[in-house]
């Protein structure tokens, strides 16, 4: 079984400033991670994944992620952030080998500020 | 098609009614998956089929709630005799093999 905790239910920033998410998860079998987003009345979009290979994970709208293994983290970082990067965050993770169900967090609401 | 889609958008029932959600993949797309979102939550994992094959219905919440997809292509999601925790956003996903899954904009279902 597999288990994600984002440690931060809200996350209140300037804009132009820099944010980080954290997320960290639990899994006895090997995983995939990943980060959605989720914009009010809508379903979720791919920020970005990790399957393999470099640790460091770039996606879409400046966003990128660092897989810790050790620490079993995932945390989401963005330098300068936009009004319009108001929204959830979501950090899930799957197993690996096969089309299997996604186990989310609980999520992060970021919200960007003037 | 474009993306995944699903209908209705909104649903309200009063408790004791059925109801039933539909969901369009994209064409080709062989997996399909369907998540319950409740208020403040993340999303959370009810049934899973590969074509036409149920292969997954651990997340179901009881047996008021059946899902198909007779052809492999359209789902529908069915729950009976709703009841007020059955409140939620139901979100579907398709996927084609192992790739990422995308995401319908979901149906909020509220009970009263």
């Amino acid at each position: 079984a597999q288990s994600v905790t984002q440690l931060d239910s809200q996350v209140p920033v300037f804009e132009e400033a820099p944010v980080e998410l954290r997320c960290n998860y639990s899994s006895s079998v090997s995983v995939y991670l990943f980060w959605y987003v989720q914009y009010p009345n809508q379903g979720l979009q791919l920020l970005l994944k990790y399957l393999s290979g470099s640790t460091l994970v770039k996606g879409i709208n400046g966003f990128e992620a660092e897989f810790n293994k050790s620490q079993t983290s995932f945390h989401l970082r963005k330098p300068s952030v936009h009004i319009s990067d108001t929204a959830e965050y979501f950090c899930a993770v799957r197993r690996t080998g096969t089309a299997s169900k996604l186990t989310f967090g609980t999520g992060t609401r970021l919200q960007v500020t003037l | 098609g474009a993306g995944v889609s699903q209908s209705p958008r909104y649903k309200v029932a009063k408790r004791g009614q059925d109801v039933a959600l539909r969901c369009d993949p994209i064409s080709g797309h062989v997996s399909l998956f369907w998540y319950q979102q409740a208020l403040g939550q993340g999303p959370e994992f009810l049934t899973y089929f590969q074509n036409e094959a149920q292969l997954d219905k651990s997340g179901l919440p009881s047996d008021r709630f059946f899902a198909e997809r007779p052809e492999g292509s359209v789902s529908t999601l069915k729950i009976q005799r709703t009841q007020q925790e059955d409140s939620a956003v139901y979100l579907c996903a398709s996927s084609f093999g192992q790739d990422e899954q995308y995401f319908g904009p979901g149906t909020r279902l509220t009970v009263t």
